[in-house]
């Protein structure tokens, strides 16, 4: 089966430029994360989805960031503006349904750079 | 509050011996414990997984992990490395709530 997609690969702006991320989970997958993975620290949380609602964004810094999952399937992740310690790896993962015995599959990642 | 450690940044290995990857856990309630793998440029990958049952569990590229309650660690091993194993070690914890928190990693670095 095909895996988590995500795109772009790698991203390179301005602080107080904009950016937006994309991912598309396994198919059936209902529920779908956002992580932020700072160099050298494991991946944290942004924000859950199950289906198309949001179940937990607790961690997301929603002056800037923001996240939306419309018909339940793909995914963007949007900041505006960044800032230089938004440079990160995006990390966007899907997972059949939300029970906690449930793995989680993860994409690439998105590579971005704030200058 | 729920958390993971890794006491290890670094573990290093001659290929063709036992590794192990140390890994203890906070959290309340019942575990749910994971390891994860990270390569270069790539997402993480699952290795294995304890919700209950045997405390020793198998999991892909013949990895395993051993849970133990009383000292609340879940150490990743396998029996003889290999080169190719080389790369970004997470464990991680969720319990009821649901939210998956992941420990620093570990680098594994296997020599031949």
């Amino acid at each position: 089966e095909a895996g988590v997609a995500q795109s772009p690969r790698y991203k390179i702006i301005e602080k107080r430029q904009s950016v937006a991320f994309w991912c598309n989970p396994i198919s059936g997958h209902a529920t779908l994360y956002w992580y932020q993975q700072i160099l050298g620290q494991g991946p944290k949380l942004l924000i859950q989805f199950q289906n198309n609602g949001v179940v937990d964004d607790s961690q997301l810094p929603k002056d800037r960031f923001s996240a939306e999952r419309l018909k339940g399937v793909d995914s963007t992740l949007k900041i505006q503006p960044a800032k230089l310690e938004d440079s990160a790896v995006y990390l966007c993962a899907s997972s059949l349904e939300d029970y906690p015995r449930d793995e989680q599959f993860f994409g690439p990642g998105t590579r971005l750079t704030v200058l | 509050a729920q958390s993971v450690a890794q006491p290890e940044d670094q573990v290093n290995v001659a290929e063709g011996n036992p590794l192990t990857v140390k890994c203890t856990y906070s959290v309340s309630g019942n575990p749910y414990l994971f390891w994860y793998v990270q390569y270069p440029n790539r997402g993480l990958q699952f290795l294995l997984k304890y919700i209950t049952g045997d405390n020793l569990v198998k999991g892909s590229y013949g990895f395993e992990a051993e849970f133990n309650k009383s000292q609340t660690s879940f150490h990743l091993k396998k029996p003889s490395a290999l080169v190719s194993d080389s790369a970004l070690y997470f464990c991680a914890v969720r319990d009821k709530t649901g939210k998956l928190i992941f420990g620093q990693g570990t680098t594994l670095q296997v020599k031949p």
